[in-house]
């Protein structure tokens, strides 16, 4: 099955300094990275996703980076803000056209992101 | 967007009863539910994937027994927890995603519920 591996555990930025979280996958028919936001106590929230046929995606502050080749992507998050401390959570699946029970999302292990004023 | 109900949100209960949880989908069709447990300051571990008429699909390691999960609706999946102990607390989460054909990828996750078992 796929194994997702995730670092850091734990990242302390100042406010307005740039966050880069990074996943490794294992499985090569994963094609869908989804990255959630996990605040304490609260359900995960998309906040964005990457498919594996673009190896970039971008959505204001938050960027997504995909490399196929090595199995691994990342987050970034621009101009951090005290308000984006939480755990983030990468994950990884494969997509089909089928009805099944084959199409688990696996998380990576989390990394709790403390921005400092 | 799409919304996934999830209730109750925070249960207490006595060591050796069961409790349910109920995981709905308000405005989609889901044919495929998955439950997850999640511990404090841990990532989510899939328990279960569960489908619309069918047979829960369990992971390894979960007691199926003890972990009944039901899926009669397409909007609705309920996971019980029979006779349960204190290990059994934890916070457990369901996600849905859109139904018959096609995959959109996205999975909306409830609110999760906080079972504390004394």
């Amino acid at each position: 099955g796929e194994n997702v591996e995730q670092h850091p555990s734990t990242l302390s930025v100042q406010e307005g300094d740039s966050a880069v979280i990074k996943c490794t996958y294992s499985d090569s028919a994963s094609n869908y990275f989804p990255w959630y936001k996990q605040e304490l106590g609260k359900r995960p929230q998309l906040i964005i996703d990457i498919r594996s046929n673009v190896g970039e995606k971008k959505d204001q502050r938050i960027a997504v980076t995909l490399n196929k080749t090595a199995k691994h992507f990342s987050l970034h998050i621009t101009e951090t803000q005290p308000e984006d401390s939480a755990v983030y959570f990468c994950a990884a699946r494969a997509l089909g056209l089928l009805v099944g029970s084959n199409y688990k999302l696996t998380f990576g292990k989390g990394t709790l992101l403390t921005v400092n004023p | 967007g799409a919304v996934v109900s999830q209730h109750p949100s925070r249960v207490i209960c006595k060591s050796g009863t069961s409790v349910k949880i109920e995981c709905r989908s308000l405005d989609f069709q889901a044919t495929t539910m998955f439950w997850y447990r999640q511990f404090p300051k841990q990532s989510l571990m899939l328990m279960a994937t569960s489908n619309e008429g069918s047979k829960a699909t369990y992971e390894q390691g979960v007691e199926k027994d003890k972990f009944l999960i039901n899926h009669a609706s397409l909007t609705l999946s309920t996971l019980t927890v029979t006779s349960a102990h204190p290990e059994d607390s934890s916070f457990y989460i369901c996600s849905a995603r859109f139904g018959l054909a096609g995959d959109t990828g996205e999975l909306f996750f409830g609110e999760g519920s906080r079972l504390t078992v004394l």
